[in-house]
């Protein structure tokens, strides 16, 4: 267990409509990244969230966006669900600095119909 | 585009033997690079991480890094069935500046057959 949880684990959506996710990080962590992994192909990173504020961004749209709590949990929202949207995903933890490691929730499976 | 690259397999290899899993990265200056296990349906698990050129070993695992040829791979020994599993080399790239925004390969798919 990597102390990072995530909900819910499965989401049913229908094209067009809005989904939030969720996710706590693993306790003294002070960075938390998402990303969306497509079936066969590797995680592919969204954006990452530290000291509340986006630090980076993957080639996600607009409609993408997140928040970062002051207990460094943090929400992913992806507004007019398209069909290619449908794939897990994930939300890593990690501290800042050199030579440090990111430790990944279960991962949220959403399928777009 | 900085990419990370791998086969995506299947690797066969029979219980006992040892499993070399291969990676190349297209940035120069990379410095971090992670192996993670995933099972089917799951999450990644971080098994390794390496920072330094040479071999770093971890039990049955061993990370090698070679940054003049710009390959990280991964030896399992003694390989069991319940190995089998997806692969994934991740690096930490520069622009990333210790932040551990990821970039990820496709993985490779290793099957450890009894």
């Amino acid at each position: 267990e990597t102390g990072v949880t995530q909900s819910p684990t499965h989401l049913i959506k229908t094209r067009g409509q809005q989904v939030t996710l969720r996710c706590s990080s693993q306790s003294g962590h002070n960075t938390v990244s998402w990303y969306q992994q497509a079936l066969g192909q590797g995680p592919q990173f969204i954006f990452q969230y530290y000291r509340e504020e986006e630090n980076g961004r993957g080639n996600f749209p607009p409609r993408f966006s997140g928040l970062q709590f002051p207990n460094y949990s943090s929400e992913l929202n992806v507004n007019a669900l398209e069909l290619d949207d449908s794939a897990l995903y994930l939300c890593a933890s990690s501290l800042v600095g050199r030579d440090t490691e990111a430790f990944f929730g279960q991962g949220t499976r959403l399928t777009v119909v | 585009q900085k990419e990370v690259e791998q086969n995506s397999g299947p690797l066969s290899v029979p219980e006992g033997a040892i499993a070399s899993l291969n990676c190349t990265y297209s940035d120069r200056v990379s410095q971090s690079f992670f192996w993670y296990r995933q099972y089917s349906g799951k999450s990644p698990e971080l098994i390794m991480s390496i920072y330094s050129n040479g071999d770093k070993e971890d039990g049955r695992f061993t990370a090698q890094l070679n940054k003049a040829s710009q390959y990280v791979s991964l030896l399992i020994r003694d390989s069991q069935p319940s190995d089998s599993a997806t692969y994934l080399c991740a690096e930490d790239p520069p622009f990333s500046g210790g932040y551990n925004k990821l970039i990820f390969g496709a993985g490779t798919r290793l099957a450890v057959h009894p």
